[in-house]
């Protein structure tokens, strides 16, 4: 089992509509995550980070953590097909020597 | 305008020549890792330094990988000898980190797009 999954995707939603990206975490010492965006061809862009059980809101963004569960999600509102990008969760542990561990990504599209 | 830089861009090579990639983490950064993006395996960490001491490489092979960081502004990240499988896409990222926190958000850059043939 990776340490952090993604459904690989391709996610497709029409513009406008709520996008819903998904993953879950096997290490339970895992304190912070982060949403990255990589455009094909492009390094991975910081979007989101999530520290606290709960819903974190940034503009169109709002980033989920449920460390019961083990599940981050992240929501994009009213999608743009500038949306349409590789969508990689990351996990760290609170303290030690791991780096930030990261999922295989989900494909997004956002059709016009 | 504050970012990570690496050189060269690309790089084609013969296999079992060496291959460097250096990298400027953002100015003021104390942290720098190295990851590697193939299709098949996501990124991949390879290498993660805080004040320029290594704390986890654990990710790289260390028969043919080598990463140092010779001074605060300079990562660089050595293969040989270079074979077909490395060919990648290396990524260096920087961080900042304060006390004994844990690792940082991490910064990207562009990336080196390795072909090894």
């Amino acid at each position: 089992q990776k340490e952090v999954e993604q459904n690989s995707g391709p996610l497709s939603v029409p513009e406008g509509a709520i996008a819903s990206l998904n993953c879950t975490y096997s290490d339970r010492v895992s304190q912070s995550f982060f949403w990255y965006r990589q455009y094909s061809g492009k390094s991975p862009e910081l979007i989101m980070s999530i520290y606290s059980n709960g819903d974190k809101e940034d503009g169109r963004f709002t980033a989920q953590l449920n460390k019961a569960s083990q599940y981050v999600s992240l929501l994009i509102r009213d999608s743009q097909p500038s949306d349409s990008a590789t969508y990689l969760c990351a996990s760290r542990r609170g303290t030690g020597r791991r780096a930030l561990t990261f999922g295989s990504g989900t494909r997004l599209q956002v059709q016009p | 305008d504050a970012r990570v830089t690496q050189t060269p861009r690309h790089k084609v090579t013969e296999m079992g020549q060496e291959v460097t990639m250096r990298c400027q983490p953002i100015l003021g950064h104390n942290t720098v890792f190295w990851y590697r993006q193939t299709m098949m395996q996501g990124l991949e960490l390879l290498a993660y330094f805080r004040n320029r001491a290594p704390l986890d490489d654990s990710g790289m092979p260390k028969d043919r990988f080598s990463a140092e960081m010779p001074d605060a502004t300079l990562a660089t990240l050595k293969i040989q000898p270079s074979e077909p499988r490395d060919s990648a896409v290396y990524f260096c990222a920087s961080g900042l980190v304060l006390g004994s926190e844990g690792p940082p958000e991490a910064f990207f850059g562009q990336g080196t797009r390795l072909t090894v043939v």
